[in-house]
């Protein structure tokens, strides 16, 4: 296992066309995780799933993003209409957990966003 | 979840070792204190994670005081290749998410 791949790594897009991004999380782990992070800020949390389900998503993200992990496997992250402000480092993580402590995720190295 | 504070920079030079204390005063009896490392254009990696007194593995100790409410990173002997930004957080069985701060920036020098 090589650990939590991001594609693509780097996406220019003009403001208004759709983009999603893709994560492939560490096989054995059942938590999966997207995070935004913008320059000189720490991440931002933005959504969660225990297997395939999505436990909560953040107030950050408005109705024109949209995740999915089918089947509890990969997950994809799909930004529509998008705007400048969306500009920013996309970052996927996964954890196991049957307890509940995470003991640490493992971060994808993520998807850099420029909107134009 | 307990709020945590720390030093937004450090300098510190070659083969030193680089101490950086958080603070986490409303700190939970179930919270547990984790420790991030990360360069640019990469993802947070995980460093360690403890409960109470101290922990070490091969890249860092950690050092938590009896009343938990801070705890310090150790870094043995620095080199250039450890200039990144360093998060402190709390997490606990209850937690799915974390709550990063803006971090530590740390800045090696020859």
């Amino acid at each position: 296992d090589t650990g939590v791949s991001q594609d693509p790594r780097h996406k220019i897009t003009k403001r208004g066309q759709n983009v999603t991004f893709r994560c492939d999380p560490i096989s054995e782990h059942n938590r999966l995780y997207w995070y935004r992070q913008t320059l000189g800020q720490g991440p931002e949390f933005l959504t969660y799933f225990q297997n395939e389900a999505q436990l909560e998503k953040s107030r950050l993200l408005s109705d024109r993003f949209s995740a999915e992990r089918p089947k509890g496997s990969f997950s994809t992250l799909e930004i529509q209409r998008t705007e400048q402000g969306d500009s920013a480092m996309y970052l996927c993580a996964s954890s196991f957990s049957m307890t509940g402590l995470s003991y640490g995720y493992t971060f994808g190295s993520g998807t850099r966003l420029t909107v134009v | 979840l307990a709020k945590t504070t720390q030093p937004i920079s450090m300098d510190s030079y070659e083969g030193q070792e680089v101490n950086i204390t958080c603070s986490h005063n409303n700190i939970a009896t179930n919270d547990y204190i984790t420790w991030y490392q990360q360069f640019p254009s990469q993802g947070p990696r995980f460093i360690i994670q403890g409960y109470k007194t101290k922990v070490t593995n091969e890249v860092a100790s950690l050092f938590i005081p009896a009343d938990r409410k801070s705890s310090t990173l150790s870094l043995p002997r620095v080199s250039l290749s450890d200039t990144a930004v360093y998060y402190c957080l709390v997490e606990n069985s209850g937690t799915y998410k974390y709550i990063f701060g803006t971090g530590t920036r740390l800045k090696v020098l020859a």
